[in-house]
């Protein structure tokens, strides 16, 4: 098996574009997360699926941010008008239930 | 609300040194604790995954302690190399179905 795959690795976009940014889990990976690392800092928590939902959202910044998993294995996070605040490295993580996660290489995305 | 710190934020020591990076929580009661490599540009590589009921945990050079009562954990290496310059990262899980909570990182220079 693969490991956690995230595509594109890097995103460049204007202010106010949509982008969405991909994860693919481990094959049999029932928990899902994406983390965002800003420049200098530790990742931080925006979003946890358990499955096809989504367990946890507590971490989304506003509603301009917002992730799906329709089929419990392949996520999608969605970024609408884009600001420079947004520019950071979006990393996504998968999980058996409550087992050691497993990091993708993330998406490095840059607002201009 | 968990709060993980780093000490020292960087690092650069001789290679062949033995070192010790610091990692403290505010909150003992934890589900589980790891530490992360991360190379430039790169996602997180675990290295060590602790559980809660454990005090330490070895992998060849590498050995981290657990102490949950004191909110302190400690990554010890061996024999430093320059391959093992990158940025250490300490992360708590609060519970078994909750994200984790990173700390800054140390950034970590081994001068060959």
């Amino acid at each position: 098996g693969a490991g956690v795959s995230q595509t594109p690795s890097n995103k460049v976009t204007e202010k106010g574009k949509y982008v969405e940014l991909r994860c693919d889990p481990i094959s049999g990976h029932t928990a899902l997360y994406w983390y965002r690392q800003s420049l200098g800092q530790g990742p931080e928590f925006l979003i946890y699926f358990q499955g096809t939902g989504a367990a946890d959202d507590s971490g989304l910044p506003n509603d301009r941010f917002f992730a799906v998993r329709p089929e419990g294995s392949v996520s999608t996070l969605k970024i609408q008008r884009t600001e420079r605040g947004d520019s950071a490295v979006y990393l996504c993580a998968s999980s058996l239930a409550g087992g050691e996660q497993f990091f993708g290489p993330g998406t490095r995305l840059t607002v201009l | 609300k968990q709060e993980v710190t780093q000490i020292p934020a960087a690092l650069s020591v001789p290679e062949g040194e033995n070192l010790v990076l610091n990692c403290s929580f505010t909150d003992s009661a934890i589900y589980n604790l790891q530490w992360f490599r991360q190379d430039p540009g790169k996602g997180l590589t675990s290295l060590l995954l602790i559980q809660s009921s454990q005090r330490e945990q070895t992998s060849g050079r590498l050995n981290a302690s657990l102490d949950k009562s004191s909110g302190r954990s400690t990554l010890y290496i061996a024999a430093s190399q320059p391959g093992d310059s990158a940025t250490y990262l300490c992360a708590v899980r609060p519970n078994g179905n909750t994200p984790l909570v990173f700390g800054k990182g140390t950034r970590l220079s081994v001068i060959a």
